[in-house]
C-alpha cells in the first residue's frame, strides 16, 4: 500500500536560517507525483512545490527547493532564508497512477524571530 | 468559480442532529476529496470521487457519514446523528485526473 511518512512532528528555525523538512514515501510505481503543501493558521492549504518522479532535476520555487532521492524514496523540502510568514503546518503528499493523493501526518514549522 | 468553495464556513449543531456540508469544486476537475482535520492534526481521508468511477469510501469512520457527488459537480457530505467527536474542520479538495489539489477553506463543525 502507498504510504507517506513525515518523521518530524515539529521543527523550529531561527528567522533567516535554513531548515529541511523530511518526507519518505512508499510506492511500487515508477511514475508518480510528489507535493509539499503549506497550511498556515488561516487553514487554507497552499501548494508549495511539486516534483514529477520522471524528472531527475530537483524542483525549485524561489526560497523553496526539494532534495528528491528516487532510489531512497525520499523527498525533503528545504526552506532558505526562513521568514516569519513561513510558520505553518507542512504536508507531503504522493500521487501515483491510482491517482489518489496520499498524505503524510504533517510537520509544524516554528520560526523564531 | 475561481476556486473550490465550501459552505457553510462554520456550523454549530446540537448533538444528535444531522448536518450537510457542501463543496463546489473547480469546473472540469474530475476528482474530489473530503478530509476531516482535527485541531493541530493532519488530514484524515474520508472519501474520494474520480469521474464516474465508484467512490472510494474506505475512510468514512461510521455509517453515520455519507457523501454524494453527481457527475463532476457539487458534492455533499452528510453526517447523521452528530456526536461531539465529529467536531472538526471538514476540507474538500478537487483536482484534474492527476496533479495539484486545490482546497476549499473548509467547514468548521462544532457539535454541542
Amino acid at each position: 500500500a502507498q504510504t507517506v511518512t513525515q518523521s518530524q512532528p515539529e521543527m523550529s528555525v531561527q528567522e533567516a536560517e535554513t531548515v529541511t523538512l523530511s518526507c519518505t514515501y512508499d510506492t511500487s510505481e515508477s511514475d508518480y507525483y510528489l507535493f509539499w503543501y503549506k497550511q498556515p493558521p488561516s487553514r487554507q492549504m497552499i501548494l508549495v512545490i511539486r516534483q514529477e518522479a520522471y524528472k531527475q532535476q530537483n524542483a525549485t520555487e524561489n526560497r523553496f527547493s526539494v532534495n528528491f532521492q528516487k532510489a531512497a524514496k525520499s523527498f525533503s523540502l528545504k526552506i532558505s532564508d526562513s521568514q516569519l510568514g513561513d510558520a505553518a503546518m507542512y504536508f507531503c503528499a504522493c500521487q501515483d497512477s491510482n491517482y489518489q493523493l496520499i498524505w503524510g501526518a504533517g510537520t509544524k514549522l516554528i520560526i523564531k524571530p | 468559480g475561481a476556486g473550490v468553495s465550501q459552505s457553510p464556513s462554520n456550523k454549530v449543531t446540537e448533538k444528535g442532529k444531522d448536518v450537510e456540508l457542501r463543496c463546489d469544486p473547480i469546473s472540469g476537475h474530475t476528482a474530489l476529496y473530503w478530509y476531516r482535520q482535527r485541531l493541530g492534526q493532519g488530514l484524515e481521508f474520508l472519501i474520494y470521487f474520480q469521474g464516474n468511477s465508484a467512490p472510494d469510501k474506505s475512510g468514512l469512520p461510521s455509517d453515520r457519514f455519507s457523501a454524494e457527488r453527481t457527475g463532476e459537480s457539487v458534492s455533499t457530505l452528510t453526517i447523521q446523528r452528530t456526536q461531539q467527536e465529529d467536531s472538526a474542520v471538514y476540507l474538500c479538495a478537487s483536482t484534474e485526473v492527476i496533479g495539484e489539489a486545490f482546497f476549499g477553506q473548509g467547514t468548521r463543525l462544532t457539535v454541542v
